[in-house]
């Protein structure tokens, strides 16, 4: 199957600061983009999906201005968490498929873990 | 709205006994149903889907699932496991509108294979 990749698969960083998160889809280009999120013991959460050149659509409940999604290419997405607090540390994952329109098979990346102190 | 049930967080088999993951998902629309892997330090690989057509689909390492509407669930099982089945396992269910590509996932089960 096709790769994704994340970076970092884990970060560490300070209530108030902000974090970038990369996904990249390595050996084909992705029309779309989703990322979850996901609590110990808990399922995976869409928060929203991006379409290359156009904005995020956001899942009810999940503040765009907090999270930040950019899929500027087609091979990358980038999701920044802005002014993070502890509330935010959480298991991410991003996953890509490569056509649009009807049912295509999204490809995940392995996750970042996000602690915030 | 959608929902996804496993019930069962942890499995424990011995290799070679057969196993059955269990998956019952709530929806008020027809569905698309999928069962997902995820091995230590990786991202979930799609095992087996159901889109249309029949009902029992296989995956090329011997796992099956049964789409039953009646009794709501899409439970995964194999005759014979191998160590190298231990992983976590995710059902999953969308609605086929739009593509079907907004997936909702359950909790998820462990299943350990022991020698």
């Amino acid at each position: 199957g096709a790769v994704v990749s994340q970076h970092p698969s884990w970060v560490i960083c300070k209530s108030g600061t902000s974090v970038k998160i990369e996904c990249r889809s390595l050996d084909f280009q992705a029309t779309t983009m989703f990322w979850y999120r996901q609590f110990p013991k808990q399922s995976l959460m869409l928060m929203a999906t991006s379409n290359e050149g156009s904005k995020a659509t956001y899942e009810q409940g999940v503040e765009k201005d907090k999270f930040l999604i950019n899929h500027a290419s087609l091979t990358l997405s980038t999701l920044t968490v802005t002014s993070a607090h502890p509330e935010d540390s959480s298991f991410y994952i991003c996953s890509a498929r490569e056509l649009a329109g009807g049912y295509n098979e999204q490809f995940f990346g392995p996750g970042t873990r996000l602690t915030v102190l | 709205a959608q929902s996804v049930t496993q019930l069962d967080s942890q499995v424990p088999v011995f290799e070679e006994a057969p196993v059955e993951l269990r998956c019952n998902y709530s929806s008020s629309v027809s569905v698309y149903l999928f069962w997902y892997v995820q091995y230590p330090n990786q991202g979930l690989q799609l095992l087996l889907k159901y889109l249309s057509g029949s009902t029992l689909v296989e995956s090329i390492n011997g796992f099956e699932a049964e789409f039953n509407k009646s009794q709501t669930s899409f439970h995964l099982r194999k005759p014979s496991v191998h160590i190298s089945d231990t992983a976590e396992y995710f059902c999953a269910v969308s609605d086929p509108t739009g593509g079907g590509n907004k997936l909702t996932f359950g909790t998820g089960t462990q299943l350990k294979v022991e020698l």
